[in-house]
């Protein structure tokens, strides 16, 4: 049972347009919540958390959302850029672990 | 720079051939993962040591094991890989074991069983 969901696959956005990136949950315990980014031959690099008692965080352009009523969280890269074109892993913690369950990632393809 | 280092990045093995796969790193973190990764699904925790602690994952199949010989060094063994244990297996670190420690990721070492 698959307790973090990327449902979509691929994304392809053009340069200077926003990229929305969407992951969902079920568990609600759950309360930390993390995106990493991972480029080809390269291992996933950590890029921005949110933690359950905030509903946004924001780091350059890049901003994470988390609904926790609707078990969601999105990634919103602000504008976008062909140098952000990798795999997108959001990942989660909490239900009294420290361990991160991930999710199968979201292919993002930045048109110049 | 301070990283987590994986050797060999690609290995080959045959099918019941034990294989080695190597993590070492600089950052003198306390915490160190063993992931498995198949071809687009989500990264899967095999085991973390803690220190000297060794903590499996309920699932990990009984072929796999693992060695932490000091800080910086943690290996996986894979006693008799089979066709399914083809995958990337990954090794990240953390500083301590907390939900907000975040964990660094070497960049993998691609395992292929013929």
């Amino acid at each position: 049972d698959q307790q973090v969901k990327q449902n979509s696959p691929s994304l392809s956005v053009q340069e200077g347009r926003i990229s929305i990136l969407n992951c969902d949950y079920t568990n609600s315990m759950f309360d930390y919540f993390l995106w990493y980014k991972k480029y080809p031959a390269e291992g996933p690099t950590f890029l921005i958390s949110i933690s359950s008692i905030k509903d946004k965080n924001e780091d350059g352009r890049f901003t994470v959302f988390l609904n926790k009523s609707a078990k969601h969280l999105s990634l919103h890269i602000v504008p976008s850029q062909p140098g952000d074109s990798a795999v997108y892993f959001c990942a989660a913690s909490g239900s009294g672990t420290y361990k991160y369950i991930f999710g199968t990632g979201t292919r993002l393809k930045v048109l110049a | 720079d301070a990283m987590v280092i994986q050797n060999p990045r690609y290995q080959v093995t045959q099918f019941g051939k034990p294989v080695t796969l190597s993590c070492s790193q600089t950052l003198n973190h306390n915490v160190m993962y063993w992931y498995q990764q198949k071809s687009s699904q989500a990264p899967k925790l095999l085991f973390h040591y803690y220190d000297k602690d060794f903590n499996n994952e309920a699932d990990t199949p009984d072929n796999f094991q693992s060695r932490r010989p000091n800080t910086s060094f943690c290996f996986l063994d894979i006693r008799s890989p089979g066709l399914g244990d083809a995958a990337m297996y990954l090794c990240a670190t953390s500083r301590e074991a907390r939900t907000t420690d975040t964990q660094y990721f070497g960049p993998g070492t691609r395992l292929t069983v013929l």
